[in-house]
């Protein structure tokens, strides 16, 4: 079955220190992955799309098929990086989310 | 644009009681999903519409069901609620069912 993963459900830094989401898939074929990311009392936005290859606030995500990886990084966090992090998988007609991974950006 | 829009922001229900929930599209998407986002947990899909068509659903019961209008906004209805429907649901609008999905800001419901 098509499943996404985010084992951690929070990870705290501090700011400038460097950040690392993981996020883990099972799907058999091509892979179409999300990260979406919700800050506080704000909607669910998308923050990047892994076929666009774009870096989105200074965020970048590498799919790695053979480990069915699709990991969230960025090289120095920042205090308005604190949010709720999702990691989603599109599949025929849904997206299927992870739980999600709470990054808290301490000063 | 304001995005995709829901109403209402809120909703108290008690069991038993049937609820509706709409949802308007990103001007010109044609395409309207629904989620049900748990405390806790990730979204869960529900229904995806396209051009007025049931096109996914999701592992709900059928006191689910949604429908998608000509102008293309949508409801989701929910009959004989039980506690566990508590939840905030969210809409999400695309061009096309495949394309990248954006997100409204929910109905929280709340079932007593």
């Amino acid at each position: 079955a098509q499943r996404v993963t985010q084992p951690e459900k929070l990870l705290s830094v501090f700011k400038g220190a460097p950040v690392e989401l993981k996020c883990n898939y099972s799907y058999s074929g091509s892979p179409e992955l999300f990260w979406y990311v919700q800050y506080s009392r704000q909607r669910l936005q998308l923050l990047l799309r892994h076929i666009s290859r774009e870096s989105i606030k200074g965020f970048t995500a590498d799919l790695n098929k053979g480990e069915t990886s699709f990991h969230l990084k960025k090289p120095f966090a920042q205090e308005e990086d604190s949010a709720m992090y999702y990691c989603a998988l599109y599949n025929t007609d849904k997206l299927i989310f992870g739980t999600g991974t709470r990054l808290q950006v301490f000063p | 644009d304001a995005g995709v829009t829901q109403s209402p922001t809120h909703l108290i229900k008690t069991r038993g009681q049937q609820v509706t929930l709409r949802c308007s599209p990103i001007s010109g998407h044609k395409s309207v999903s629904w989620y049900q986002q748990v405390l806790g947990q990730g979204p869960q899909f529900i229904f995806q519409y396209y051009e007025k068509e049931e096109r996914g659903r999701g592992n709900f019961p059928d006191r689910f069901s949604a429908r998608q209008f000509p102008n293309y906004s949508s409801e989701l209805n929910v009959n004989a609620l039980l506690l566990g429907d508590s939840a905030l649901y969210l809409c999400a609008s695309s061009l096309r069912g495949a394309d990248t999905q954006y997100f409204g800001p929910g109905t929280r419901l709340t079932v007593l």
